[in-house]
């Protein structure tokens, strides 16, 4: 079956450390997207890249980095300029700009 | 800039109630509206995705209506059931610049036996 997968599921980071989120998707959809959930902030847009090789940055991209060597992968990295790291990330795909989209089932990462 | 507001923050309604959710949008020149539905700590599972061009789309108990004039978009759900309840946003997409939807923060919904 197509979909999006993201992993880990759940995911620790030391004060300091870089981490990447995978996202993966196999519906053969042109753009990519990464998104911040907070408790109470709903839904807020890291990155996105709508073809391969070109990204932009979403509402609140400092911090983060992303690549896209691959139409079928977008990982997301967080580094340690994001003083606050603590969310849930989702990875959504859609078939091309304005078209429906669809989320994978979310990373959550927690700093130790 | 857009903004999304979806009314109420939250219901708790008991079994069987058909229900009304409210997705209230700045601008309307929008390209499309999606209904989505999020148990907690997971992702989003997309529910109906409605065109610009279209009024409404249906799927089993679940119709959603778009009035782009009045900047409207509700959610009926018939015959609620406790495995109804999640959190139901709405994500508009303009029409033209990059395409990129403004979510609303949710209905959260409980349907209790």
């Amino acid at each position: 079956d197509g979909g999006i997968t993201q992993s880990p599921k759940y995911l620790f980071r030391k004060e300091g450390q870089n981490v990447t989120l995978s996202c993966e998707q196999n519906l053969n959809h042109d753009a990519m997207y990464w998104y911040r959930q907070d408790p109470g902030q709903g839904l807020r847009l890291i990155y996105y890249s709508q073809i391969v090789n070109d990204f932009q940055k979403g509402d609140i991209a400092e911090g983060y980095s992303v690549s896209r060597e691959k139409k079928e992968s977008f990982p997301l990295t967080v580094t340690s300029a994001q003083k606050n790291p603590t969310a849930f990330y989702l990875c959504a795909s859609s078939i091309d700009s304005g078209g429906g989209y669809t989320f994978g089932s979310g990373t959550r990462l927690t700093v130790v | 800039k857009q903004e999304v507001t979806q009314i109420p923050a939250a219901l708790s309604v008991p079994e069987g109630e058909n229900l009304v959710l409210n997705c209230s949008f700045t601008d309307s020149a929008i390209y499309n509206l999606q209904w989505f539905r999020q148990d907690p700590g997971k992702g989003l599972t997309s529910l109906l995705l409605i065109q610009s061009s279209q009024r409404e789309q249906t799927s089993g108990r679940l119709n959603a209506s778009l009035d782009k004039s009045s900047g409207r978009s509700t959610l009926y759900i018939a015959a609620s059931q406790p495995g109804d309840s999640a959190t139901y946003l709405c994500a508009v997409t303009p029409s033209g610049g990059s395409y990129i939807p403004t979510f609303g923060r949710g209905t959260s919904l409980i349907v209790h036996p």
